[in-house]
């Protein structure tokens, strides 16, 4: 396992349009984290799972925007309708809950693009 | 509200020099603080954490400072390498959550 994956690296799309990304943890790994990122911020907390179920939903996560973790595993992410305000790059990032170790392991990030 | 601040943008040292990279927290009930490392195109990498139990970690050339009273952080990269140019980030963290703060452009020259 070389680490968390996530695909596509990039995406354009019309506004209006939904999307779907999706990422891949590092397979030992029980937590998984979804993060937006703006050019010149921080990566942004959207949600997380532990194993198959998601235990925190930013407030930054609208209505358009839901994510899956069906059988604890792969993730996916979905914007329906998207905006041109949801142009960021999506991160993941998954972890193993160990003590109080809190390390999060990150993928390289979708790119999305809303024209 | 942002709950972790890295107040300066950039930073540029010479090759060999100490690097200091500070961060600022507000919320006390974060317990485990985090340093990532950000090359363009990729994801942030993990670099070195600590413990709110602890003062100080050290890994090779990099070491983190935490002074809780002053709910501040600080990573310390000796000697500094052309490799290490990349935004850093800070991250503070309670079980379930973390934030980060908006990232530190190093550049170490030759």
């Amino acid at each position: 396992d070389t680490g968390v994956s996530q695909d596509p690296r990039h995406k354009i799309t019309k506004r209006g349009q939904n999307v779907t990304f999706r990422c891949d943890p590092i397979s030992e790994h029980n937590r998984l984290y979804w993060y937006r990122q703006t050019l010149g911020q921080g990566p942004e907390f959207l949600t997380y799972f532990q194993n198959e179920a998601q235990l925190e939903k930013s407030r930054l996560l609208s209505d358009r925007f839901s994510a899956e973790r069906p059988k604890g595993s792969f993730s996916t992410l979905e914007i329906q309708r998207t905006e041109q305000g949801d142009s960021a790059m999506y991160l993941c990032a998954s972890s193993l809950v160990s003590g109080d170790s809190y390390e999060q392991y990150f993928g390289p990030g979708t790119r999305l693009t809303v024209t | 509200d942002q709950q972790v601040k890295q107040n300066s943008p950039s930073l540029s040292v010479q090759e060999g020099r100490i690097s200091i990279l500070n961060c600022d927290y507000t919320n006390s009930m974060f317990d485990y603080f985090l340093w990532y490392k950000k090359y363009p195109a990729e994801g942030p990498t993990f670099l070195i954490s600590i413990s709110s139990i602890k003062d100080k970690n050290e890994d090779g050339r990099f070491t983190v400072f935490l002074n809780k009273s002053a709910k501040h952080l600080s990573l310390h990269i000796v000697p500094s390498q052309p490799g290490d140019s990349a935004v850093y980030f800070c991250a503070a963290s309670a079980p379930g959550d973390m934030r980060f703060g908006a990232g530190t452009r190093l550049t170490v020259k030759p």
